[in-house]
């Protein structure tokens, strides 16, 4: 999608690695997040960014951790990858709290971990 | 459990019928959104009505909320196979951090 972009767009990794996915945008928005999609549950905030170096939890943190050390990019680590965490993952933006212009997500990354 | 919930989970219906969408949540909300995911793609927002709002129109979509019933509905009218996809309510809420919440979503199949 326009002004975001994540990387990669697959990726399959073993149990037990760290796996780093990255979420770039260019259209200088403040809030960034990172949702999870999985059958049956649709979308969970893992966590998200109102700034630079400012980050928070979201409902299904445990496991992932984020950086966000410029405005433009916006990494998810999972720190150890389990099975439990083979899911789509979502970037979105947006220039004001409330989305009230509406998010602009990503196209996904599609991690399987085996 | 999840915020927002939308009603049916799977809906299908023939080209040209009208195609009605439900979303319960819980909690006041500042504003509710919906938002359309076609297979394997990213989400894209579609319409925004504020807690204050009753109704809003953008071209073949029409959205209610009613916040006394803790409810929204959109409704696609003319529909066309094109709209086949999975429809996502997400609420900004009142009390919450700077963040939507997410439904489950309605799969909507389009038959020609």
């Amino acid at each position: 999608d326009a002004g975001i972009t994540q990387s990669p767009r697959h990726k399959v990794t073993e149990t037990g690695t760290p796996v780093t996915l990255r979420c770039h945008q260019t259209e200088n928005h403040r809030y960034m997040y990172w949702y999870r999609q999985d059958p049956g549950h649709g979308l969970r905030l893992i966590h998200y960014s109102y700034g630079v170096k400012d980050t928070d939890k979201g409902e299904v943190s445990d496991g992932y951790s984020v950086s966000r050390s410029k405005t433009e990019d916006f990494l998810l680590t999972l720190e150890s990858a389990t099975s439990s965490q083979t899911s789509v993952y979502f970037c979105a933006i947006s220039s004001d709290r409330g989305g009230f212009y509406g998010y602009t997500f990503g196209s996904g990354t599609r991690l399987t971990v085996v | 459990s999840q915020q927002g919930e939308e009603d049916p989970q799977a809906l299908s219906i023939q080209e040209g019928e009208n195609a009605t969408m439900n979303c319960s949540y819980k909690t006041s909300i500042n504003n509710l959104q919906w938002y359309r995911q076609n297979s394997g793609r990213g989400l894209v927002h579609l319409i925004l009505i504020r807690s204050n709002e009753r109704e809003k129109h953008s071209g073949r979509l029409r959205v209610t909320l009613d916040t006394s019933k803790k409810s929204s509905s959109l409704l696609i009218t003319a529909s066309r196979a094109a709209d086949t996809a999975s429809y996502f309510c997400a609420t900004d809420l009142l009390q919450g951090a700077q963040k939507l919440v997410f439904g489950q979503g309605t799969r909507l199949t389009i038959n020609p």
